[in-house]
């Protein structure tokens, strides 16, 4: 069974630009979370959806990033007017409503000059 | 909201001693998870045990709900042990849930 993939794996841009991350869950799993990962901290949450549908977005800054799920599969989060402080590694994790494992993708590693 | 604290914060061990890593959270939590983070990244689940004691290989963990802690103990180490431990804890009902993670602790296993 293939596990959560991510791309890009690596992305350096300048401030202002923009990026959109992608990612494409296990197959079958109806939750899908986005996690942002600064160096030397823990991974904290951004959003997580349920199939098609937005569950919690409170942890999202929402004037610069978005994050959709058009047909409950796969997920894209972006970044307008990227900021030095964005830079991190931005993690996505899928889990089956049944189980209360989250798989993790291998990341995006996000550097912002 | 939800707080994770994590010791040590960093861990130097020969090959062939244990580990000891500890996890305490600020308030009730009905998951609990460990988690391994390689030097490149990827991270991956190790153990689930919101309560009691569970064991997996070389890996034993120890939760006491009561007193919002829990530990994992590694085993006769191995250098491919290294790597950063997370703790990780959700207090939603329902399978689906927020983690809480805490920074971890780096574990570095020398030959």
């Amino acid at each position: 069974e293939a596990g959560v993939t991510q791309s890009p794996r690596y992305a350096v841009l300048q401030e202002g630009q923009a990026v959109s991350f992608w990612c494409d869950p296990i197959s079958g799993h109806d939750t899908l979370y986005w996690y942002q990962q600064p160096r030397d901290q823990g991974p904290q949450l951004l959003v997580y959806f349920r199939d098609e549908a937005v569950i919690d977005n409170s942890q999202l800054p929402s004037d610069r990033f978005s994050a959709v799920r058009p047909k409950g599969t796969n997920s894209t989060l972006k970044i307008q007017s990227a900021k030095q402080g964005d830079t991190a590694t931005y993690l996505c994790a899928s889990s089956d409503r049944d189980q209360d494992t989250q798989y993790f993708g291998p990341g995006t590693r996000l550097l912002v000059l | 909201g939800q707080q994770v604290q994590q010791s040590p914060s960093s861990l130097v061990l020969q090959e062939g001693e244990n580990a000891e890593l500890q996890c305490n959270f600020s308030s009730t939590a009905t998951q609990l998870q460990w988690f391994y983070q390689s030097p490149g990244g990827s991270l991956v689940s190790l153990l689930s045990n919101p309560s009691g004691t569970k064991h997996t290989g070389r890996l034993t963990s120890t939760t006491v709900t009561k007193e919002r802690r829990s530990s994992l103990h590694i085993s006769s180490s191995q250098t491919t042990d290294s790597g950063t431990y997370l703790c990780a804890i959700g207090g939603s009902g329902g399978s689906n849930y927020k983690l809480t993670f805490g920074k971890g602790t780096l574990l570095t296993v020398t030959p």
